[in-house]
Parts: C-alpha cells; structure tokens; sequence
C-alpha cells in the first residue's frame, strides 16, 4: 500500500539543526520529495531525492535516504525564523506516477 | 510569472451552488494534477492528465466532480452541487515528465469555502 508518516510537529531553536523524519510503505517508490508549504500558501519544492541515491546536500538542505527501512530525512542547518512552515514528505510511485504525501510536519521556531 | 496560476484564489459559495476552478500550467508541461488539501492534512490526490488525457480519479473524486483539459494546456474542476465538506483548498500542479524524472510544482491553491 501506499502511506507516508511524518511526526506532527518539531520544535527547535534558532541557529540549531532540525532534523524532520519520515517514513514510507511503497518500495516502487523512485522518487522522493520535500515540500514546504507557508501559511496560506501552495507548496514549494524544497528538493528531492532519487531512489539509488544515499544522500543529498543543497546549501542548508541535506537529505539523508535510508531505502532498507524505508526512512527518509531533512536536515535544515542553522534554522532561521524564515525556515517556520509545514514541511511535506512525499513519494512518486513508480508504477503509477501519482505523489503521496505524508500530513505534513510543523516546524517551530524559538528565539 | 511563468509558475503555476490558480483562479480564483477564493470562493465562498453557497451549499448547493456549483463552482468551478481554473489552472494554467508551466507551459511546456505535459502532466497537470489536482489535489485537495484540508486543514491538517496532507494534499490528497484527485486526479491527473497526460496532455488532455485523464489518466485516473481517485476514489475522492464524487459523480459531482469533473475535470476537464480540453487542449491540453489550462484545465477547469468543477464541483457540483457543492456541500460543506467540499471546503477545503484545491491545488492545481504541473510537471513534465521526462526519463529522468517527474518534478512536481504547484501553484498557490484555490480556497473554497462552502456556508
């Protein structure tokens, strides 16, 4: 089956790392997506990662793929109060071509 | 712009009434997709098109919703006889497939709320 989990909610301090987690069930997936969305607004592709890949990195963004257990990371180094959203993990299934999406995590900022 | 356009960005309509949503796409993208997004939740898979080919609806999608893409560049969602659960954020997105890949972007949303 297809479904993408992510924890609701992160808290973290500015200027520290955040790390949002995720995982998924459909190993055809071949392509795998970070998203963020503002309040209000449409979501934004962050970046994304192929399948046979282990890693990625994209200024602060670093994405980490763990294909065994299925386990999908973003690393945002140095959080800024800009970084506030709703961050959505999502898969493409391969066999079909559609994306899912995980419900999203929000990340707060502390001062 | 050359981004995804969504229109309008907001409805308030009547139960029952009809409304219709209005996307125009990157313009060199073949895939265009809809998804609804409602308070808490992910974006939830409507349906998409190959070009003007519907290639599949979800299970999501009523007899009330349509979804047309005449000549394969704008595409129109329709919903019928709108109830108050259909109130939610429609979101349009594109993307051109290639060998390579299937990269995803989407416009702002069509809010629509149902009173």
């Amino acid at each position: 089956g297809e479904d993408v989990e992510q924890s609701l909610f992160l808290s973290v301090r500015e200027g520290d790392s955040s790390v949002i987690n995720c995982t998924y069930t459909d190993s055809s997936s071949t392509y795998l997506y970070w998203y963020k969305q503002e309040p209000g607004a449409g979501l934004q592709l962050l970046t994304y990662i192929f399948s046979n890949m282990d890693m990625k990195q994209d200024q602060r963004l670093t994405v980490l793929l763990n294909k065994k257990d299925k386990h999908l990371s973003l690393r945002i180094a140095d959080t800024q109060t800009g970084d506030s959203a709703i961050y959505f993990c999502a898969e493409r299934v391969n066999r079909d071509d559609k994306i899912i999406f995980g419900k999203g995590t929000r990340l707060h900022i502390l001062p | 712009d050359t981004g995804v356009s969504q229109n309008p960005r907001h409805k308030i309509t009547k139960r029952g009434q009809n409304v219709t949503f209005r996307c125009d796409p990157i313009s060199e993208h073949n895939r265009l997709y809809w998804y609804r997004q409602t308070l808490g939740q992910g974006p939830e898979f409507l349906t998409y098109f190959q070009n003007e080919a519907q290639l599949e609806k979800s299970r999501l999608l009523s007899d009330r919703f349509s979804a047309e893409r005449p000549k394969g560049s704008f595409s129109t969602l329709e919903i019928q006889r709108t109830e108050q659960g259909d109130s939610a954020m429609y979101l349009c997105a594109s993307s051109l497939v290639t060998r390579s890949g299937n990269t995803i972007y989407f416009g702002e949303g069509s809010w629509l709320t149902v009173v």
